[in-house]
């Protein structure tokens, strides 16, 4: 399997703009997650998909952010207008169905985000 | 105070050695603890997982949980240079499948 799919891998973009990052889980995986990860706050779960549905947004920073997982295989966090305090690297992990909690996490690379 | 913590090192040990990494969470009612190994530039990656109170062992690696005092931690035996990484601890506060995790542990591993 090809594994977790970010893209981009690098975002650079300037205050005020709408940046869209891309997530494909792996193949068969119901549960799909949203985390960021700064020097400062250390990796912060944002959001968490069951079967497409939205389930624990409570990490969502504020209203600039918004999640969607429209079909099982793609995922979007956008993020519109950009701050340059939302620069981060933001990974986007998938679980396979059933087992309760103790399904493995499988992160993706990453995305860079830099905000100017 | 944070959720999960851990000393952000960096814990510097020979070639050999054992290192020893150590977590504590507040919420006594957590159910699940893991140990994520982020090499840098990387994504994090599952190493072990506790469940139980007691000893749990994985080639090099051992995971110890104790609940009564809230704390997790991971041991290293003859510890390579390719160990040398940041390691997270994560815990799930409940049954769901949220995850909390550490500020991680800077590990350095000298030849």
């Amino acid at each position: 399997d090809a594994g977790v799919i970010q893209s981009p891998r690098h975002e650079v973009t300037e205050m005020g703009q709408e940046v869209t990052l891309r997530c494909k889980p792996i193949s068969g995986h119901d549960y799909l997650f949203w985390y960021r990860q700064t020097m400062m706050r250390g990796l912060e779960l944002l959001i968490y998909f069951n079967n497409n549905v939205p389930i624990d947004d409570s990490g969502m920073p504020e209203d600039r952010f918004s999640a969607k997982m429209p079909n099982a295989s793609f995922s979007t966090l956008k993020i519109q207008p950009s701050e340059p305090r939302d620069s981060a690297v933001y990974f986007c992990a998938s679980s396979l169905r059933g087992g309760g909690a103790t399904d493995t996490q499988y992160f993706g690379p990453g995305t860079r985000l830099t905000v100017l | 105070q944070k959720e999960v913590e851990q000393n952000s090192g960096p814990l510097s040990v020979p070639e050999g050695a054992i290192a020893s990494l150590n977590c504590t969470y507040s919420d006594r009612g957590s159910q699940s603890f893991f140990w994520y190994r982020q090499y840098s530039g990387k994504s994090p990656e599952l190493i072990m997982s506790i469940y139980s109170n007691g000893d749990k062992e994985d080639g090099r690696f051992t995971a110890q949980l104790n609940k009564a005092s809230q704390y997790v931690s991971l041991l290293i035996r003859d510890s390579q240079p390719s160990d040398s990484a940041t390691y997270l601890c994560a815990v799930s506060p409940d049954s769901s499948y949220k995850l909390i995790f550490g500020s991680g542990t800077r590990l350095l591993v000298r030849p």
